[in-house]
Order: structure tokens, then sequence, then C-alpha cells
């Protein structure tokens, strides 16, 4: 199994909501990542988690909160979004040699979010 | 900042192989080249990585440069499913995998 799963597909909130984007895998890897991207632009990076640890933040606003509840599971848990926060979220996974990240990242297709 | 410089468009026949640049004249010794395409729609893609040699796997060649300055990323017969956006990446070790603009690559017909 080489997939990374992202549900749901697609999210329609309003600036009030709460909602939360899921992420999982079976490979086995310990590194698992949030990605953000706006239209026509490349992937951004929000978050990495090691081994169920928050390992960078991107200096990301606190309405994104990131939960990794174990080695398989990643949430990001949305609070008070705005319109700009539209975009789509890519989760993805690596393994992980000691400390350092491989770079090869197995990447889902994504949660297309649109914040009214 | 980003580590790689590569042309934004690039278009090739179907059938033809497709080469596409990217330079990299600031990699460091123990920095890796890795290749990624994102297709319209879907999560991004690894197709292949290196350090100094050559690679080859059965999505694309590698091509990377004495100096290690350049590499070409070579995909031998085009189709048009390879109509994606291609990014040239340069990590290392504990790096973070940072998406510098990519190049669009178009198959036509």
């Amino acid at each position: 199994d080489t997939e990374v799963t992202q549900t749901p597909k697609h999210l329609v909130m309003g600036m009030t909501n709460k909602k939360s984007l899921k992420c999982e895998q079976h490979m086995g890897h310990r590194a698992m990542y949030w990605y953000k991207q706006k239209a026509k632009k490349p992937p951004e990076l929000m978050f990495v988690y090691s081994y169920e640890k928050l390992s960078i933040n991107e200096s990301v606003p606190s309405r994104f909160s990131p939960e990794c509840p174990n080695s398989s599971l990643l949430n990001l848990h949305l609070h008070a979004l705005q319109p700009e926060d539209s975009a789509l979220y890519l989760c993805a996974s690596s393994q992980l040699r000691g400390i350092d990240y491989t770079g090869e990242l197995f990447f889902g297709e994504g949660s297309r979010l649109t914040v009214l | 900042d980003a580590k790689t410089t590569q042309p934004p468009s690039m278009d090739c026949a179907e059938g033809r192989a497709a080469n596409l640049p990217c330079n990299h004249s600031t990699i460091s010794g123990n920095e890796y080249v890795y290749w990624y395409r994102q297709i319209h729609s879907q999560g991004p893609q690894y197709i292949i990585h290196g350090l100094k040699n050559n690679e080859t796997n059965e999505m694309a060649s590698l091509i990377i440069t004495e100096d290690r300055k350049s590499s070409t990323l070579i995909l031998p017969h085009a189709t048009l499913r390879d109509t994606a956006v291609y990014y040239c990446i340069v990590i290392q070790g504990a790096q973070k995998l940072v998406f510098g603009q990519g190049t669009r690559l178009t198959i036509n017909p």
C-alpha cells in the first residue's frame, strides 16, 4: 500500500465553523507533512511531524492546528478561517533515517478547501 | 530563497524525449537533486533523485553534470499524460522539501 489518503476531498466552510482535514498512511512512514497550495503556485510547507511530534511549524497562523494522534494519522483542525485560506491542502509522508528526512515524499490527492 | 532555477515552461512533441533543465549552482557536496511532478489537480509525485551519478528508473533518467551545478531530467518517450509541472529540488538530510516555481511541461500531440 503506497497511498496517502486524504478526506474530505472537498470542504466548504464558513468563517465561524470548526472543521478538520484528515490524512492516513499505512506505509510505516514516521514523517508526515501538511502543505498548502494556492492556484498556479507551488506547494508551501506548513507543518512537519517526526515520530508523532511536531518538528517544523512554518509560522502558520494558530487558526490552523495540526495533530498527529498516531504514526498513521495526521489531522489539520481548522477554526475561524479567512477566505484567503481557501486552497488545496496536501498531506504527505516519508521515511525517516534517524533524524533525517528522506526526500521521497508520498503525497495525497489533497483536500480542496473553500472558506466563505 | 530558491536553490534551483528552471525555465517556466516548455513544449515537447508526443513520442519525443523531453529534456528538462535545472540549474543549482550553489549546491553543496551532500545535497541531493530531487525531481517531482504535479499533474493538474493531483498531489505531487516523486520521480527520481541523485547525488553525483546519473540515475535511471522506470519513469525517467537524471543526468547530473560533473560539477553538479546543473542537471537534466529526461522523459525518454513523452506521452500526453506527462503534461505536468516539474519541480527540481535540492535537499539534504534534515532540510525541508521546499518547492520552487517549476517548469510547466506541455506534451503536444
